[in-house]
């Protein structure tokens, strides 16, 4: 149980171009899905907080109108990365809450397989 | 406000010898604690959780950490290492109160197992 699916795992793309990156919950329904990013050797960084049926919640720092992120539904997220440039390059990597087990802090996350986003 | 720090960005062991991965953390309220393992080019796996019940807290592969309010620390053992124990390991502290779910990570510790 608990697994958390991200589509694609790799992609390659021209500069200039929009790349879109989903995630999903396949056996349980997820109101909150995160979205991190992680350079080569470093940490994951916390980009946004995605809200099934209302606006994402960015990190200070994060452009908004770049990473485009919608939650229509309670296992679907998705982040679109617009008008891509060669800094965008990263591991990008999901995770989500159960919606019927979130009780507070303390909540597990389940990650997903990250995506590997390279722009040329 | 919640910090973690991974004390060692590197550690090296022998197959067979203990691990031990050391994580501080700093936090306004009573804080969880999780590892994570990462292997090359994967997500993110749990390892092991603490929220607030028991202090030693047992977690798969053989895992465990403890969980020590006085030194402010939450680190991670092995009694023996495995090859397949190589990977990234990442000490996360969960964000302010309330129910954002927001995970603070440490910047990692890259554990090698030799032969």
């Amino acid at each position: 149980g608990a697994v958390v699916s991200q589509h694609p795992s790799r992609v390659i793309c021209k500069s200039g171009t929009s790349v879109k990156i989903e995630c999903r919950s396949l056996d349980f329904q997820a109101t909150t899905m995160f979205w991190y990013r992680q350079f080569p050797k470093q940490s994951l960084m916390l980009m946004a907080t995605s809200n099934e049926g209302s606006k994402a919640t960015y990190e200070q720092g994060v452009e908004k109108d770049k990473f485009l992120i919608n939650h229509a539904s309670l296992t679907l997220s998705t982040l679109t990365v617009t008008s891509a440039h060669p800094e965008d390059s990263s591991f990008y990597i999901c995770s989500a809450r159960d919606h019927i087990l979130a009780t507070g802090v303390g909540d597990t996350q389940y990650f997903g397989p990250g995506t590997r986003l390279t722009v040329l | 406000a919640q910090s973690v720090t991974q004390l060692d960005s590197h550690v090296s062991v022998s197959e067979g010898t203990p691990v031990l991965l050391r994580c501080n953390y700093s936090s306004s309220y009573s804080p969880s604690l999780f590892w994570y393992v990462q292997h090359p080019n994967k997500g993110l796996q749990l390892l092991l959780k603490y929220t607030s019940a028991a202090t030693l807290v047992k977690g798969i592969n053989g895992f465990e950490a403890e969980f020590k309010k006085s030194e402010t620390s939450f680190h991670l053992t092995k009694p023996s290492a495995h090859m397949s124990d190589a990977a990234e390991y990442f000490c996360v502290v969960s964000g302010a109160s309330g129910n954002t779910g927001k995970l603070i990570f440490g910047q990692g510790t890259t554990l090698q197992v030799k032969p």
